[in-house]
């Protein structure tokens, strides 16, 4: 059955420092998508990035990469250069097949960002 | 482009009560999802409507329940509340090209509160 794992419930990173959030995945269909959103105390799911299971590369989107590793079925976040704004639940997320919304998510992470 | 947009963004209910909330994708936008938040159960997904028809359903009673309009706007009513029902209920449109990079972008959620 489909399911995303996050094990780290919450992560404590410095001002600038680089930090890893994990997510592991497990589904049978070979057409499927990761993403991770951000969400901040307001409530609202802020897309940050995605990977597709047939991407040869790891994503990057400006300070966040993806580090991809389909045979170990993980799809960790990587923030770089972490900001006090990156303070926030972060959810992987993924979606199976491409004719479809539907997404399953992880439990989240919580980052603090502390100067 | 304006985002999604929810309306109202708070609700206060009593049991037995039934609620309608309302979403407005973004333009261009032909598939709009649901998802329930609690501290509990987590992000979970309601159902999902693509050119005004149901594509996908999550294991959810039949209270729930959803439309789309031709415009792309959707509805989801809750009827007969219960106390469980609190929840920050989240919208989500997608382009629904078929793309496997196809996104969805989240709407800033109605937090319901059953009393």
């Amino acid at each position: 059955a489909q399911k995303i794992t996050q094990t780290q419930p919450g992560m404590f990173v410095q001002e600038k420092e680089a930090v890893t959030l994990d997510c592991t995945y497990d589904t049978s269909d070979p057409s499927y998508g990761l993403f991770w959103y951000k969400q901040p105390s307001s409530g609202e799911m802020i897309f940050l990035i995605y990977q597709g299971s047939y991407d040869q590369q790891n994503a990057t989107e400006g300070r966040y990469s993806l580090n991809f590793q389909k045979a170990r079925k993980s799809a960790n976040l990587v923030i770089s250069a972490s900001q006090l704004g990156d303070s926030a639940m972060y959810f992987c997320a993924m979606r199976e097949g491409y004719n479809t919304d539907k997404l399953i998510f992880g439990t989240g992470t919580r980052l603090q960002v502390f100067p | 482009k304006a985002g999604v947009t929810q309306t109202p963004r708070y609700l206060i209910k009593t049991r037995g009560q039934q609620v309608t909330l309302s979403c407005s994708p973004i333009s261009g936008h032909r598939s709009v999802s649901w998802y329930q938040q609690t501290p509990g159960q987590g992000l979970q997904f309601l159902f999902e409507y693509f050119s005004e028809t149901q594509r996908n359903k999550g294991n959810f009673p039949g209270r729930f329940s959803g439309r789309q309009f031709s415009n792309s706007r959707s509805e989801m009513n809750v009827s007969t509340l219960e106390l469980g029902d609190s929840a920050l209920y989240l919208c989500a449109s997608s382009l629904a090209d078929g793309a496997p990079r196809d996104t969805q972008y989240f709407g800033p959620g109605t937090r319901l509160t059953v009393l």
